[in-house]
């Protein structure tokens, strides 16, 4: 199984950058395109999707988020960070079966 | 609007069997893969099952392999999951969630999720 791993949680100030890491034990390319998906989560709530296919902003989602990278090192990045995105993000991968998400890395406010 | 509501969990003791739904609206169930992924209390998400659009492919996690079932009645534009051998790791909360279209391999909708507690 691909293993993907995020930092447990990130502290971070309002309207400052806030980046998050996804690293994952195997290439997730493949023709071109990144098999990596980040969702928010709030508490109560269930997953949104934010960022399909390593950089591509899925509809209705602010530009103040953007994901990068390629191969086994992804991104996630706020900028600049509001209240509202306090929650937990998971990355996701969906290059082979079983697909896997990583633990969360939890955004927190400074 | 999309919309996906799961039904069917509850408490349920080890051994036992249960059986989810989920009922899709807002689009045309019959042209897109569904899955359900799970999330134990206060841990992360775990993809479960998925199954296409017409039911040809159908894959599970190995943690699940064997005990559950994904199923879905394009009729009746509601998604299965047959639970049955429940283990106490089997406790979670149980999304349904509609892959994004044939050659996009992620989930744009998630229902709001459905409790599954395994304990005697």
């Amino acid at each position: 199984d691909i293993v993907l791993t995020q930092s447990p949680a990130l502290a971070v100030s309002l309207e400052q950058r806030a980046t998050i890491s996804c690293k994952t034990s195997q290439n997730v390319d493949n023709y071109g395109i990144s098999y990596m998906h980040w969702y928010q989560q709030k508490p109560g709530q269930q997953p949104k999707l934010l960022i399909y296919e390593g950089s591509n902003l899925a509809s209705g989602i602010p530009a103040r988020f953007s994901g990068s990278g390629s191969g086994t090192d992804f991104t996630l990045t706020i900028d600049p960070v509001e209240a509202d995105d306090i929650a937990t993000y998971y990355c996701q991968q969906s290059k082979d079966y079983p697909y896997t998400f990583g633990a969360g890395t939890k955004l927190e406010l400074k | 609007e999309v919309q996906l509501v799961e039904s069917g969990g509850g408490l349920v003791q080890p051994g036992r069997s249960l059986k989810l739904s989920c009922v899709a609206s807002g689009f045309t169930f019959s042209n897109y893969g569904m899955n359900w992924i799970r999330q134990a209390p206060g841990k992360g998400l775990e993809w479960v099952a998925y199954i296409s659009s017409g039911s040809s492919y159908i894959y599970y996690a190995e943690t699940v392999k064997g005990r559950f079932t994904i199923s879905r009645d394009n009729a009746k534009n509601t998604l299965y999951l047959q639970m049955t051998s429940l283990r106490s790791e089997d406790t979670a909360l149980y999304y349904c969630a509609r892959r994004a279209g044939s050659y996009q391999y992620y989930f744009d909708y998630w229902g709001q999720g459905v409790m599954v507690t395994v304990s005697s």
